[in-house]
């Protein structure tokens, strides 16, 4: 099975908060990242959490990490219209600096 | 500004033909990785580079060669032999090895005439 998992599609309305999950397998994953990718552009990090932490809050995203479940999720308070795109959750464990990538979430935002 | 580069945007191959993408940055990262993306299957790692003139296979290099001659540049080619190249394909860079942020290129769209 995949090392990170995700959900392909959310759906939320505009100014409601965004809830995007994502679990993993490896107890020693020692990062967690989670990036945006807009249609037709690369990658770029919105946020990431170190795994002594249980939560990191930066302005309108609220990380929260349940290590015992293996359980990462990216709150998005005030969803915009903006904010529509793929959402990617990725993991560094101790033994490889190599991240592991999620499928992606695509979070479509309608008025 | 610093960043990483990659062109062209948009690149067609034909049969049995090599095509080279170009990754440049300027960041003076250490390490630089090459991603392949296709619909709902995320990003699998092809090829990625911890210093100059080191290089090592990803989950999917079959098909595909690397270089690193110099710090900055990554160039990734495309063979022939691999049959299935239509894909989105991203470079990205890191400071050192060791868990830290990647900084990603805004990716070559690579299609099969």
């Amino acid at each position: 099975g995949e090392d990170v998992e995700q959900s392909l599609f959310l759906s939320v309305r505009e100014g409601d908060s965004s809830v995007i999950n994502c679990t993993y397998t490896d107890s020693s994953s020692t990062y967690l990242y989670w990036y945006k990718q807009e249609p037709g552009a690369g990658l770029q990090l919105l946020t990431y959490i170190f795994s002594n932490m249980d939560m990191k809050q930066d302005q309108r995203l609220t990380v929260l990490l349940n290590k015992k479940d293996k359980h990462l999720s990216l709150r998005i308070a005030d969803t915009q219209t903006g904010d529509s795109a793929i959402y990617f959750c990725a993991e560094v464990t101790g033994g490889s600096y190599i991240p592991t990538f999620g499928r992606g979430t695509s979070l479509i935002v309608h008025p | 500004d610093g960043g990483i580069t990659q062109s062209p945007k948009y690149l067609f191959r034909k049969e049995g033909q090599n095509v080279t993408l170009s990754c440049e940055q300027n960041l003076n990262h250490d390490a630089m990785y090459w991603y392949r993306q296709d619909p709902g299957q995320g990003l699998r790692l092809i090829y990625y580079s911890q210093i100059v003139n080191d290089f090592q296979k990803g989950d999917i290099a079959e098909g595909y060669s690397v270089s690193r001659e110099k710090k900055e540049s990554f160039p990734l080619t495309v063979t022939s032999a691999q049959k299935n190249p239509t894909a989105f394909y991203l470079c990205a860079s890191s400071l050192y090895r060791g868990g830290e942020k990647l900084f990603f290129g805004s990716g070559t769209q690579l299609s099969v005439l």
